[in-house]
């Protein structure tokens, strides 16, 4: 079974600080993708980051990055210098071999002033 | 380049009125997929669909819920006899046929159901 672990129901950061988005998998597929999407107040999902499962190297889109340790099955987000307009909820997400999706329950991130 | 196109954006039914969501995906896309998300709750499949070709219908409950994507026009999600649970938002999501690094999502349909 697929599925995707998101511990963090809410989150805050200080304007400008850097904040870390958990994330882990469970597959047994050897190829599969690894995503990002960013859900503000307004409903729309946005892309922000991918990363393949056969990916050495971290993902990096702008402000945001992806740990990804695929030994211990994580895909964290961590987003650089945040900004007011990082406000929104967080979904961490799976495609399998067969190109199906599975999200977390996401993480509401608040950045204060 | 116009991305993946959803109407209504809202849409209000009465128990045991149809319900019908459309999604346009990307210019040259032809995968499309439908995803359902509850409040508080992060998006769960539904339903993977090539043009005339129903590929991956695992999240879609058995009955009431059909959807199609033919070979024109766009990609329709059927709720027949709808019920309050049915309330939620749901997206769209397409990708091109070679390209299956990521899925844009529409902007959503939140139906609301009285």
């Amino acid at each position: 079974a697929q599925k995707i672990t998101q511990t963090q129901p809410g989150m805050f950061v200080q304007e400008k600080e850097a904040v870390t988005l958990d994330c882990t998998y469970d597959t047994s597929d050897q190829s599969y993708g690894l995503f990002w999407y960013k859900q503000p107040s307004s409903g729309e999902m946005i892309f922000l980051i991918y990363q393949g499962s056969y990916d050495e190297q971290n993902a990096t889109e702008g402000r945001y990055s992806l740990n990804f340790q695929k030994a211990r099955k994580s895909a964290n987000l961590v987003i650089s210098a945040s900004q007011l307009g990082d406000s929104a909820m967080y979904f961490c997400a799976m495609r399998d071999t067969g190109n199906q999706f599975y999200f977390g329950t996401g993480t509401s991130l608040t950045v204060i002033p | 380049n116009a991305g993946v196109m959803q109407n209504p954006r809202h849409l209000v039914r009465r128990r045991g009125q149809e319900a019908r969501l459309r999604c346009s995906p990307m210019k040259g896309h032809s995968h499309v997929y439908w995803y359902r998300q509850l409040p508080e709750e992060g998006l769960k499949f539904m339903v993977y669909l090539q043009k005339e070709n129903i590929i991956d219908e695992s999240g879609m409950p058995k009955e009431r819920f059909s959807a199609e994507f033919p070979k024109e026009g766009p990609s329709i999600l059927r709720i027949q006899q709808v019920v309050r649970g049915d309330s939620a938002a749901y997206f769209c999501a397409s990708s091109p046929q070679a390209d299956t690094d990521t899925q844009y999502f529409g902007p959503g349909t939140r139906l609301t159901v009285l």
